[in-house]
């Protein structure tokens, strides 16, 4: 069975930086594209950043660019979210999930781990 | 804010037909790219409705089911059961932004 166990959410002042992690485990965690999406409180998803299989490729949201960066150690099948120069904009639950990409045109994310809650505030 | 529109709410009766509706755009849907759509229980992680506009996941009813025309997609959920209520969420890929794209979610209630 395929688990995605994101931890490191906490409370942290604006300004500040944190760390999570996601374990992965259930597939050959190499071979796949691994994603973070947030949900702030009482709102929608929002796709934040994305990782090629290998590590070598990334990608990010405008809203996090520069700030954020995203990695991944294949040998201990865990992903990761450096979060910097934190805003009350980032709160949110933070989902890691597990990208299937079929062809150019189609990609979707599926599972997701139970989410992490990340709260910025003073 | 995002690129792909659906109903905040809809809602039915047991047994009854409901549809969810995502608009999308000419760099998106329109673009070719598949919709995927995820349901979100309350207090749940999202999980995979429908991938690749119309293919169920093994494990999820036949009841759901999905459509895509021009630069719109569709769920639809047949015989709706009060275990339904959920937030259903539809998402893509915008190649003008570059980035994946969710829509702004459905909350679906039964009666």
């Amino acid at each position: 069975e395929v688990q995605l166990l994101e931890s490191g959410g906490t409370l942290v002042q604006p300004g500040g930086s944190l760390r999570l992690s996601c374990a992965a485990s259930g597939f050959t965690f190499s071979n796949y594209a691994m994603s973070w999406v947030r949900q702030a409180p009482g709102k929608g998803l929002k796709w934040v950043s994305a990782i090629s299989g290998s590590g070598a490729t990334t990608y990010y949201a405008d809203s996090v660019k520069g700030r954020f960066s995203i990695s991944r150690d294949n040998s201990k099948d865990t992903l990761y979210l450096e979060m910097n120069s934190l805003r009350a904009e980032d709160t949110a639950i933070y989902y890691c999930t597990k990208v299937t990409i079929l062809t150019g045109i189609t990609s979707w994310f599926d599972p997701w781990g139970q989410g992490a809650l990340v709260t910025v505030s003073s | 804010q995002s690129v792909l529109t659906q109903a905040p709410s809809v809602s039915g009766a047991p047994g009854q037909r409901v549809t969810i509706s995502c608009t999308g755009s000419s760099s998106n849907i329109g673009a070719g790219f598949d919709v995927h759509w995820y349901q979100q229980l309350p207090g749940t992680a999202p999980k995979l409705l429908i991938y690749g506009n119309t293919n169920r996941p093994s494990g999820v009813p036949d009841r759901f089911s999905g459509s895509k025309s021009g630069t719109s997609a569709s769920l639809a959920i047949t015989g709706l059961q009060a275990e339904d209520e959920a937030d259903y969420y539809c998402q893509s890929y915008d190649n003008s932004l570059s980035d994946y794209v969710f829509g702004t979610g459905t909350k679906v209630t039964v009666l």
